[in-house]
């Protein structure tokens, strides 16, 4: 088991460019998390995807953010344009059912700074 | 009230000792609850859940809930300079059963 796999680790990049994480899920999990962190605020939830349908994205913090699931092992949280308050650590996480129960599986995250 | 909360710390124990972490919450209708640690740099890693009044042990971790109170804590006996972390209480958040909501966390550094 691989475990929840993000990439990039780290991105820099200007204000104004457009930013895609990537995350790939546990084979069988079905649900998917994108959380944010700073120092700041801790962790907040972005956005929720069940069956590879967008459940919740109530955390998503405005129209420069959206995610997609294309298939059911892969998501993208896309920044477009990106500012400087958007740096932070962003982590998806990913479980086996609906019922968070059983916890959430993390990613190692992407630390993102704009600049 | 916030929805989680803990002292942010940091909480200073030596080797050996027993640290002791809480976390209050303001949902009285949540039914379920989590610890997290978080290693700096790293992600969070479920440790704990625990979904009844009472304590449950596992190993060195003991989870503590008291529903009338709102509250939940976490012992750790034995401590370690491993266990040097960020301790980051979880939550489902109103009424759901899929949104975590996290406490800030609380700092943990076991001096040898």
């Amino acid at each position: 088991d691989a475990g929840v796999i993000q990439s990039p680790r780290h991105e820099v990049t200007e204000m104004g460019q457009e930013v895609t994480l990537r995350c790939k899920l546990i084979s069988g999990h079905n649900s998917l998390f994108w959380y944010r962190q700073t120092m700041m605020r801790g962790l907040e939830l972005l956005i929720y995807f069940n069956n590879n349908v967008p459940i919740d994205d109530s955390g998503m913090p405005e129209d420069r953010f959206s995610a997609k699931m294309p298939n059911a092992s892969f998501s993208t949280l896309k920044i477009q344009p990106s500012e400087p308050r958007d740096s932070a650590v962003y982590f998806c996480a990913s479980s086996s059912n609906t019922y968070v129960g059983d916890g959430y599986t993390f990613g190692s995250g992407t630390r993102l700074t704009v600049v | 009230q916030k929805e989680v909360e803990q002292n942010s710390g940091p909480l200073s124990v030596p080797e050996g000792a027993i640290a002791s972490l809480n976390c209050t919450y303001s949902d009285r209708g949540s039914q379920s609850f989590f610890w997290y640690r978080q290693y700096s740099g790293k992600s969070p890693e479920l440790i704990m859940s625990i979904y009844s009044n009472g304590d449950k042990e596992d190993g060195r971790f003991t989870a503590q809930l008291n529903k009338a109170s709102q509250y939940v804590s976490l012992l750790i006996r034995d401590s370690q300079p491993s266990d040097s972390a960020t301790y980051l209480c979880a939550v489902p958040r109103g009424g759901s059963n899929y949104k975590l909501t996290f406490g800030k966390g609380t700092l943990l550094t076991v001096n040898p």
